[in-house]
C-alpha cells in the first residue's frame, strides 16, 4: 500500500531534549516536506527536499533541521525543542515536477508537546 | 509573498444542498493547486489536483476549477452529505521555489 509513515505519532518531551521525528515513504517520490499545523495559523511548511541531499527552507524553518540521505526517508530534527514548537506535524511527499500528476500524500501526523 | 485565502472560514448547510468553497491566491505563478480534506485530528486526504494549464478537474460529486489569471479556485460539492463534514484546504505549489503554501481552510458542517 502506498503510504507515508511517521513515528512517533504522539510525543511529550521537555525543553532542550533533542528529538527526531521520522518520516518514510514507499512511493519512490522525489519531493518530501514537513509541515506544522497550529490553530488559527493553518499548515505551514518547515522544510522541503526535492531530491536526495537537496533540502530547502520553507516558511518556518527556525529551530528545525532535516536531512535527506536516502530517497525514502526525511527525518525532522529538533536539536533543542522549546514550548513554541508544540504542534501537530505532518510529513508529505509527491513525485516531483517530472511527474505530470504530482499530488501530495500526507502522513498521519505527529502530535508533539514540549513542556 | 504568496498568500492563500479561503473564505468562508466555516460553513453550515443542510444535507442535499450543492455548495461552493473558495480559494484565492495572490501570485498567479503557480505550478499546480490541490484541494484536500482533513477530518478532526487526522491527516490530509487529497481530493483533486489541478495543473496550472488546466481549468477544472472532477471526481465523483466534486468539481474543482482554476482561474489562474484571477488567482481563484473553487471546489464545488454536489448533493452534500453528512459524511462530507470536514475541513477543506487548498494549497498551491509555487513555480519559483517549489514551496507549497496552504490556505487556512474552510470548516464545513453538513446538517442531517
Amino acid at each position: 500500500e502506498a503510504q507515508v509513515t511517521q513515528n512517533p505519532r504522539y510525543l511529550i518531551t521537555v525543553t532542550g531534549k533533542k528529538l527526531t521525528v521520522t518520516c518514510s515513504q514507499n512511493m519512490n517520490h522525489e519531493y518530501m516536506s514537513w509541515y506544522r499545523q497550529d490553530p488559527g495559523l493553518g499548515l505551514r511548511q518547515i522544510y522541503y527536499s526535492m531530491n536526495v541531499e537537496v533540502t530547502d527552507k520553507g516558511d518556518v524553518p527556525e529551530g528545525y533541521k532535516v536531512s535527506r540521505k536516502e530517497k525514502r526517508n526525511f527525518p525532522l530534527i529538533l536539536e533543542s525543542p522549546s514550548p513554541n514548537q508544540t504542534s501537530l506535524y505532518f510529513c508529505a511527499s509527491n513525485a516531483g515536477r517530472m511527474n505530470s500528476y504530482n499530488e501530495q500524500f500526507f502522513g498521519p501526523g505527529t502530535r508533539l508537546t514540549v513542556l | 509573498k504568496q498568500e492563500v485565502t479561503q473564505i468562508p472560514a466555516a460553513l453550515s448547510v443542510p444535507e442535499g444542498e450543492n455548495l461552493v468553497l473558495n480559494c484565492s491566491f495572490t501570485d498567479s505563478a503557480i505550478y499546480n493547486l490541490q484541494w484536500f480534506r482533513q477530518d478532526p485530528g487526522k491527516g490530509l486526504t487529497s481530493l483533486l489536483l489541478i495543473q496550472s494549464s488546466q481549468r477544472e478537474q472532477t471526481s465523483g460529486r466534486l468539481n474543482a476549477s482554476l482561474d489562474k489569471s484571477s488567482g481563484r479556485s473553487t471546489l464545488y460539492i454536489a448533493a452534500s452529505q453528512p459524511g462530507d463534514s470536514a475541513t477543506y484546504l487548498c494549497a498551491v505549489l509555487l513555480n519559483r521555489d517549489d514551496k507549497i503554501i496552504f490556505g487556512k481552510g474552510t470548516r464545513l458542517h453538513i446538517l442531517p
